[in-house]
């Protein structure tokens, strides 16, 4: 079984809509994380948690939120999805080493 | 200007060449240099990383940090099929463990 997993794999949701992209680890880190993936700009960070009470933005938070339930649990929201939130989301995570950060397979995301 | 500069190509190279991929980056501060390799469809995945400056070598790759010059590399001896992805490069300052990605190069290694 993969350590992090995503849920869904492929979403497609209409302009307006409220969308939540679920991560599951069974890593046992501390730490995870959200980014989203465009063509040409890399990975940004969206939020990150260092533990169920600790959350922090990212980079580019607008227009996101985001739920540690629990240690293995990360999720991130959409209130109200807009197409150029169109893009590949990622989940990892990572032990106390900032070098290392292991990532789920991915939410390819198209907003509508 | 972004933090970190690498060029996304594509770049091929035929099979048994020597690769190079490069990044530049404008904050003196960074002293983690990590590089991640993302097959298609995949998440990025830790291939080396390197702490401050000087090379670091694990079999066929090679990671470089010259920070005098703020460039780092990473070199792939005798490419394979298999290497055929895109590489990105991250890095991070002592006090910050947010990681500061590069847009990626993607590399197609033709037989």
């Amino acid at each position: 079984d993969a350590d992090v997993t995503q849920t869904p794999r492929n979403r497609i949701t209409k302009t307006g809509k409220r969308i939540m992209l679920e991560c599951s680890q069974t890593k046992g880190h501390d730490r995870m994380y959200w980014y989203r993936q465009d063509p040409g700009l890399g990975l940004r960070l969206i939020y990150y948690s260092f533990d169920v009470k600790d959350i922090n933005k990212g980079e580019i938070s607008d227009g996101y939120s985001v739920s540690r339930q629990a240690q293995a649990k990360f999720s991130l929201s959409l209130e109200s999805a807009i197409p150029n939130q169109t893009a590949l989301y990622f989940c990892a995570t990572s032990g106390q080493s900032r070098e290392t950060q292991y990532f789920g397979p991915g939410t390819r995301l198209l907003v509508l | 200007q972004k933090e970190v500069e690498q060029d996304p190509g594509p770049l091929s190279v035929p099979e048994g060449a020597i690769v190079s991929l490069n990044c530049t980056y404008s904050n003196s501060a960074f002293q983690y240099f990590m590089w991640y390799r993302q097959y298609s469809r995949k998440g990025p995945e830790l291939l080396m990383y390197t702490y401050s400056s000087g090379n670091k070598e694990d079999g066929r790759f090679t990671a470089q940090v010259d920070k005098s010059s703020k460039y780092i590399s990473l070199f792939i001896r005798d490419s394979q099929p298999s290497d055929s992805a895109t590489y990105l490069c991250a890095m991070s300052a002592y006090s910050n463990y947010q990681l500061i990605w590069g847009a990626g190069t993607k590399l197609i290694i033709k037989p």
